[in-house]
Protein backbone atom coordinates (compact mmCIF):
# COMPACT_ATOMS: atom_id res chain seq x y z
CA UNK A 1 0.00 0.00 0.00
CA UNK A 2 1.48 3.22 -1.03
CA UNK A 3 1.89 6.39 1.98
CA UNK A 4 -0.03 8.81 -0.10
CA UNK A 5 -3.30 7.46 -2.79
CA UNK A 6 -4.87 9.78 -4.40
CA UNK A 7 -7.96 8.69 -7.57
CA UNK A 8 -5.74 9.00 -11.12
CA UNK A 9 -9.13 10.58 -12.95
CA UNK A 10 -9.56 11.83 -15.18
CA UNK A 11 -12.30 13.80 -13.77
CA UNK A 12 -14.18 16.05 -16.00
CA UNK A 13 -16.69 19.07 -15.04
CA UNK A 14 -18.42 21.68 -16.60
CA UNK A 15 -17.20 24.99 -16.15
CA UNK A 16 -18.95 26.61 -13.23
CA UNK A 17 -18.94 23.42 -11.06
CA UNK A 18 -17.48 22.75 -7.53
CA UNK A 19 -14.56 20.34 -8.10
CA UNK A 20 -13.63 17.82 -4.67
CA UNK A 21 -9.95 16.24 -5.35
CA UNK A 22 -8.95 14.21 -2.56
CA UNK A 23 -6.15 12.31 -0.79
CA UNK A 24 -5.86 9.30 1.67
CA UNK A 25 -2.54 8.81 3.75
CA UNK A 26 -1.66 6.16 6.49
CA UNK A 27 1.41 7.92 7.92
CA UNK A 28 0.36 9.54 11.09
CA UNK A 29 3.16 11.69 11.42
CA UNK A 30 2.59 13.70 8.64
CA UNK A 31 1.79 17.37 9.56
CA UNK A 32 2.00 19.66 6.39
CA UNK A 33 -0.13 19.33 3.42
CA UNK A 34 0.14 20.67 -0.25
CA UNK A 35 -1.74 20.63 -2.88
CA UNK A 36 0.74 21.34 -6.23
CA UNK A 37 -1.11 22.48 -10.09
CA UNK A 38 1.10 20.45 -12.66
CA UNK A 39 0.12 21.83 -16.68
CA UNK A 40 1.34 19.01 -19.32
CA UNK A 41 4.60 19.22 -19.79
CA UNK A 42 5.51 21.69 -16.76
CA UNK A 43 6.44 21.98 -13.48
CA UNK A 44 4.03 21.90 -10.09
CA UNK A 45 2.92 25.20 -9.05
CA UNK A 46 2.33 25.31 -5.14
CA UNK A 47 -1.37 26.45 -4.43
CA UNK A 48 -1.83 25.42 -0.85
CA UNK A 49 0.42 25.05 2.04
CA UNK A 50 -1.42 23.78 5.81
CA UNK A 51 -0.34 22.93 8.84
CA UNK A 52 -2.13 20.25 10.66
CA UNK A 53 -6.01 19.89 10.63
CA UNK A 54 -8.40 22.58 9.86
CA UNK A 55 -9.40 24.81 6.52
CA UNK A 56 -7.57 27.16 4.40
CA UNK A 57 -9.41 29.18 1.68
CA UNK A 58 -7.60 31.35 -0.86
CA UNK A 59 -9.51 32.45 -3.65
CA UNK A 60 -11.00 30.08 -5.48
CA UNK A 61 -9.12 27.25 -3.50
CA UNK A 62 -10.00 25.90 -0.21
CA UNK A 63 -7.93 23.34 1.22
CA UNK A 64 -9.24 20.88 4.56
CA UNK A 65 -7.23 18.33 6.26
CA UNK A 66 -9.33 15.95 8.62
CA UNK A 67 -5.95 14.02 10.54
CA UNK A 68 -8.10 11.96 12.23
CA UNK A 69 -9.31 10.31 9.06
CA UNK A 70 -6.16 10.50 7.57
CA UNK A 71 -7.84 12.57 4.60
CA UNK A 72 -6.95 15.92 2.58
CA UNK A 73 -9.37 17.99 -0.14
CA UNK A 74 -8.81 20.60 -2.25
CA UNK A 75 -12.25 22.19 -3.55
CA UNK A 76 -11.92 24.62 -6.17
CA UNK A 77 -15.29 26.97 -6.98
CA UNK A 78 -16.49 27.87 -9.87
CA UNK A 79 -14.05 25.93 -11.79
CA UNK A 80 -12.45 27.15 -15.58
CA UNK A 81 -11.31 26.08 -18.20
CA UNK A 82 -7.99 26.81 -17.18
CA UNK A 83 -8.16 24.96 -14.05
CA UNK A 84 -7.38 21.80 -16.26
CA UNK A 85 -4.35 20.71 -15.28
CA UNK A 86 -2.86 17.66 -13.26
CA UNK A 87 -3.67 18.32 -9.35
CA UNK A 88 -1.10 16.53 -6.81
CA UNK A 89 -1.23 16.27 -2.91
CA UNK A 90 1.41 16.25 -0.79
CA UNK A 91 2.78 16.01 2.82
CA UNK A 92 5.48 15.97 5.26
CA UNK A 93 6.45 15.21 8.58
CA UNK A 94 8.41 17.32 10.36
CA UNK A 95 11.91 15.71 9.42
CA UNK A 96 15.24 17.09 9.52
CA UNK A 97 14.94 18.69 5.57
CA UNK A 98 11.26 17.40 5.54
CA UNK A 99 10.92 14.73 3.20
CA UNK A 100 7.88 15.53 0.91
CA UNK A 101 5.70 12.78 -0.37
CA UNK A 102 3.65 13.36 -3.03
CA UNK A 103 0.44 11.52 -4.92
CA UNK A 104 0.33 10.67 -7.65
CA UNK A 105 -1.79 13.30 -9.02
CA UNK A 106 -5.70 13.69 -10.45
CA UNK A 107 -5.75 14.85 -14.01
CA UNK A 108 -9.08 17.08 -14.04
CA UNK A 109 -10.41 18.68 -17.27
CA UNK A 110 -13.05 21.51 -17.38
CA UNK A 111 -15.43 21.68 -19.93
CA UNK A 112 -16.40 25.26 -21.61
CA UNK B 1 11.92 37.55 -11.31
CA UNK B 2 12.90 35.05 -9.14
CA UNK B 3 12.81 30.74 -10.07
CA UNK B 4 14.34 27.88 -10.83
CA UNK B 5 15.82 26.84 -14.70
CA UNK B 6 16.30 23.80 -15.91
CA UNK B 7 18.07 22.65 -18.99
CA UNK B 8 17.61 21.62 -21.48
CA UNK B 9 13.95 20.97 -21.87
CA UNK B 10 14.53 17.83 -24.23
CA UNK B 11 17.30 15.42 -24.12
CA UNK B 12 18.08 12.36 -26.02
CA UNK B 13 20.73 9.74 -24.76
CA UNK B 14 22.19 7.31 -26.70
CA UNK B 15 22.93 3.47 -24.62
CA UNK B 16 25.75 4.13 -22.10
CA UNK B 17 26.52 7.12 -22.66
CA UNK B 18 26.33 9.82 -19.23
CA UNK B 19 24.07 12.87 -19.21
CA UNK B 20 24.15 16.18 -17.48
CA UNK B 21 20.94 18.05 -16.89
CA UNK B 22 21.22 21.41 -15.62
CA UNK B 23 19.46 23.36 -12.51
CA UNK B 24 20.16 26.90 -11.47
CA UNK B 25 18.26 29.30 -9.22
CA UNK B 26 17.98 32.32 -8.21
CA UNK B 27 15.77 32.53 -5.21
CA UNK B 28 18.17 32.54 -2.60
CA UNK B 29 16.98 28.89 -1.69
CA UNK B 30 19.54 26.46 0.46
CA UNK B 31 18.10 23.50 0.12
CA UNK B 32 17.27 22.17 -3.90
CA UNK B 33 15.75 18.42 -4.94
CA UNK B 34 15.71 16.06 -7.88
CA UNK B 35 12.64 14.54 -8.67
CA UNK B 36 11.70 11.79 -11.21
CA UNK B 37 7.83 11.76 -12.50
CA UNK B 38 6.79 8.29 -14.02
CA UNK B 39 3.43 8.06 -15.36
CA UNK B 40 1.04 6.56 -12.38
CA UNK B 41 4.02 6.67 -10.22
CA UNK B 42 3.93 10.01 -9.09
CA UNK B 43 7.17 11.92 -7.89
CA UNK B 44 10.21 10.20 -6.68
CA UNK B 45 13.21 11.66 -4.80
CA UNK B 46 16.68 11.30 -6.44
CA UNK B 47 18.78 13.23 -4.42
CA UNK B 48 18.54 16.45 -2.34
CA UNK B 49 21.14 19.18 -0.78
CA UNK B 50 20.78 21.43 2.37
CA UNK B 51 23.77 23.65 1.69
CA UNK B 52 26.34 23.76 -0.50
CA UNK B 53 29.48 21.06 -0.90
CA UNK B 54 26.47 18.41 0.76
CA UNK B 55 23.87 16.55 -0.57
CA UNK B 56 21.78 13.00 0.21
CA UNK B 57 20.50 10.05 -1.65
CA UNK B 58 17.22 9.73 -2.25
CA UNK B 59 14.61 6.97 -2.23
CA UNK B 60 16.34 6.19 -6.05
CA UNK B 61 19.40 7.41 -6.13
CA UNK B 62 21.28 4.12 -8.10
CA UNK B 63 22.24 5.45 -11.47
CA UNK B 64 22.50 9.09 -10.40
CA UNK B 65 24.85 11.90 -9.66
CA UNK B 66 24.72 15.52 -8.30
CA UNK B 67 27.02 18.27 -7.05
CA UNK B 68 26.48 20.93 -5.50
CA UNK B 69 29.20 23.41 -5.52
CA UNK B 70 27.49 26.93 -5.64
CA UNK B 71 23.94 27.58 -4.08
CA UNK B 72 22.57 28.34 -6.88
CA UNK B 73 23.16 25.16 -9.29
CA UNK B 74 22.65 21.62 -8.42
CA UNK B 75 23.33 19.62 -11.45
CA UNK B 76 22.05 15.97 -12.06
CA UNK B 77 24.56 13.55 -14.21
CA UNK B 78 22.25 10.46 -15.63
CA UNK B 79 24.78 7.95 -15.63
CA UNK B 80 25.15 4.44 -18.08
CA UNK B 81 24.25 2.51 -14.72
CA UNK B 82 20.81 3.87 -14.93
CA UNK B 83 18.72 1.27 -17.22
CA UNK B 84 15.88 2.77 -17.49
CA UNK B 85 16.19 6.52 -17.85
CA UNK B 86 13.62 7.85 -19.80
CA UNK B 87 11.40 10.15 -18.07
CA UNK B 88 10.29 13.86 -17.37
CA UNK B 89 12.96 15.46 -14.67
CA UNK B 90 12.45 17.83 -12.09
CA UNK B 91 14.63 20.31 -10.06
CA UNK B 92 12.80 21.90 -6.89
CA UNK B 93 14.49 23.97 -4.32
CA UNK B 94 13.04 25.11 -1.01
CA UNK B 95 13.94 27.78 2.18
CA UNK B 96 16.09 25.57 4.75
CA UNK B 97 14.31 22.50 5.75
CA UNK B 98 11.81 22.78 3.52
CA UNK B 99 9.02 24.83 5.34
CA UNK B 100 6.94 26.44 2.86
CA UNK B 101 6.30 23.97 0.07
CA UNK B 102 9.12 23.22 -3.30
CA UNK B 103 9.36 25.93 -6.18
CA UNK B 104 9.57 23.74 -9.16
CA UNK B 105 11.79 24.29 -12.37
CA UNK B 106 10.02 23.55 -15.92
CA UNK B 107 11.73 19.96 -16.13
CA UNK B 108 13.53 18.33 -18.54
CA UNK B 109 12.17 15.25 -20.53
CA UNK B 110 15.26 13.30 -21.64
CA UNK B 111 14.57 9.99 -23.91
CA UNK B 112 16.96 7.22 -24.65
CA UNK B 113 17.33 6.35 -28.22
Amino acid sequence: QKEVEQDPGPLSVPEGAIVSLNCTYSNSAFQYFMWYRQYSRKGPELLMYTYSSGNKEDGRFTAQVDKSSKYISLFIRDSQPSDSATYLCAMSDFGGYQKVTFGTGTKLQVIP
Amino acid sequence: DGGITQSPKYLFRKEGQNVTLSCEQNLNHDAMYWYRQDPGQGLRLIYYSQIVNDFQKGDIAEGYSVSREKKESFPLTVTSAQKNPTAFYLCASSPSGGVGGYTFGSGTRLTVV
